[in-house]
């Protein structure tokens, strides 16, 4: 959906490095989201924002942390990069006006391999 | 707690038949279910939802979805497959007293020319 980008695409980097996986919408959503997904799991929550002062952590937040930096952008960074964080990386948005059950809008995913 | 099965980790189907896909949940009180397609190095995209009403719900792409309260499930169907439905469909529910939704593991759909 190319209203919700993400940046890098594909992304590879060593044990203990530090890195950032950045997110933009144009969708005007206020609810933003980060998801991993691994084969066989589906997705899993990291980390969501229902507004630029509101921060969450999700089932598996640890090794991560994220920053809204306005309504339009929500980074993810993993501090000290580990194998086992490598994934498919995922960011969403929904609007909070359209109640509890708000679709999510994906963006294309960023792949990530720490070696 | 909320959960959602997804049994079948692969389904085939020939190209012009009936297709389904599984999903099954948990969750407390009433249940706001969806289920999104995965295609190649793409995002989820939305198909349909289901959030109060009617037990058959029509989406995107001729896809509709049958809400069985008794049975605790949201099976996806199409009454006839093309190659193109070939992708990654993944189930998600989020109960009246949950945050967020919970997504299942993913079903891969091969339709066969």
């Amino acid at each position: 959906d190319a209203d919700v980008t993400q940046t890098p695409r594909n992304r590879i980097t060593k044990t203990g490095k530090r890195i950032m996986l950045e997110c933009s919408q144009t969708k005007g959503h206020d609810r933003m989201y980060w998801y991993r997904q691994d084969p066989g799991l589906g997705l899993q929550l990291i980390y969501y924002s229902f507004d630029v002062k509101d921060i969450n952590k999700g089932e598996i937040s640890d090794g991560y942390s994220v920053s809204r930096q306005a309504q339009a952008k929500f980074s993810l960074s993993l501090e000290s990069a580990i194998p086992n964080q490598t994934a498919l990386y995922f960011c969403a948005t929904s609007a909070s006006d359209s109640g509890r059950a708000g679709t999510q809008y994906f963006g294309p995913g960023t792949r990530l391999l720490v070696l | 707690a909320q959960s959602v099965a997804q049994p079948e980790d692969q389904v085939n189907v020939a190209e012009g038949n009936p297709l389904t896909v599984k999903c099954t949940y948990s969750v407390s009180g009433n249940p706001y279910l969806f289920w999104y397609v995965q295609y190649p190095n793409r995002g989820l995209q939305f198909l349909l939802k289901y959030i109060t009403g009617d037990n058959l719900v029509k989406g995107s792409y001729g896809f509709e979805a049958e809400f069985n309260k008794s049975q605790t499930s949201f099976h996806l169907k199409k009454p006839s497959a093309l190659v193109s439905d070939s992708a990654l469909y993944f189930c998600a529910v989020k109960g009246d007293y949950g945050q967020n939704f919970v997504f299942g593991p993913g079903t891969r759909l091969s339709v066969l020319p």
